[in-house]
């Protein structure tokens, strides 16, 4: 049974650039997660989507961050346009109800 | 004050030892609480949940202290792979709240 995927699992890209991070939940999962993971400021929730619907937006750091998920079996965080502290690890997870909450292998972005 | 506070460690330890980890958490109302493990360049995974009564899972052990908010987890008889980090959780109704993680190194 397959996890939750993410893609790309590195982004390389220079300051001013569009990041799309994508992500596909595990199937029957109904809610999805994205984190962003700095040695500085450890694992920090950026939006929550249930039922594909935004919940929880309010750690998404400023404007240039957006994140959709058009359907259950999808989901996009886009940063335009990147800037070299956006460099970290972004997760992706999913959660059926309250059952056990699993993450995808993460995107590790680097921003020059 | 962090919602979930962990000690980040390192905690260096022998192969055999026995460690505990601590973590406080603020919101008094959290309902669910686990452990998760976190090895280096790795998504977190879970490792065990917490409950009221204390629960057991081989050389893990999980306590919870309502009356003072605080969440240990000990390990007996350290193997090398459990070298990780350590992150304590909290559910806060829908969402999981991290702690920042205590790094663990078990050495031959």
């Amino acid at each position: 049974d397959a996890g939750v995927i993410q893609s790309p699992r590195h982004e390389v890209t220079e300051m001013g650039q569009e990041v799309t991070l994508r992500c596909k939940p595990i199937s029957g999962h109904n809610s999805l997660f994205w984190y962003r993971q700095t040695m500085m400021r450890g694992l920090e929730l950026l939006i929550y989507f249930n039922n594909n619907v935004p919940i929880d937006d309010s750690g998404m750091p400023e404007d240039r961050f957006s994140a959709k998920m058009p359907n259950a079996s999808f989901s996009t965080l886009k940063i335009q346009p990147s800037e070299p502290r956006d460099s970290a690890v972004y997760f992706c997870a999913s959660r059926s109800g309250a059952d056990t909450q699993y993450f995808g292998p993460g995107t590790r972005l680097t921003v020059l | 004050r962090k919602e979930v506070e962990q000690d980040p460690g390192p905690f260096n330890v022998p192969e055999g030892a026995t460690v505990a980890f601590n973590c406080t958490y603020s919101n008094s109302a959290s309902q669910s609480f686990f452990w998760y493990r976190q090895d280096c360049r790795k998504e977190p995974k879970l490792l065990m949940s917490v409950y009221s009564s204390g629960n057991e899972d081989g050389r893990f052990t999980a306590q919870l202290n309502r009356a003072s908010q605080y969440i240990s987890l000990l390990i007996r008889d350290s193997k090398l792979s459990d070298s990780a980090t350590y992150l304590c959780v909290v559910d806060s109704s829908y969402k999981l709240i991290f702690g920042s993680g205590t790094r663990l190194l078990v050495r031959p």
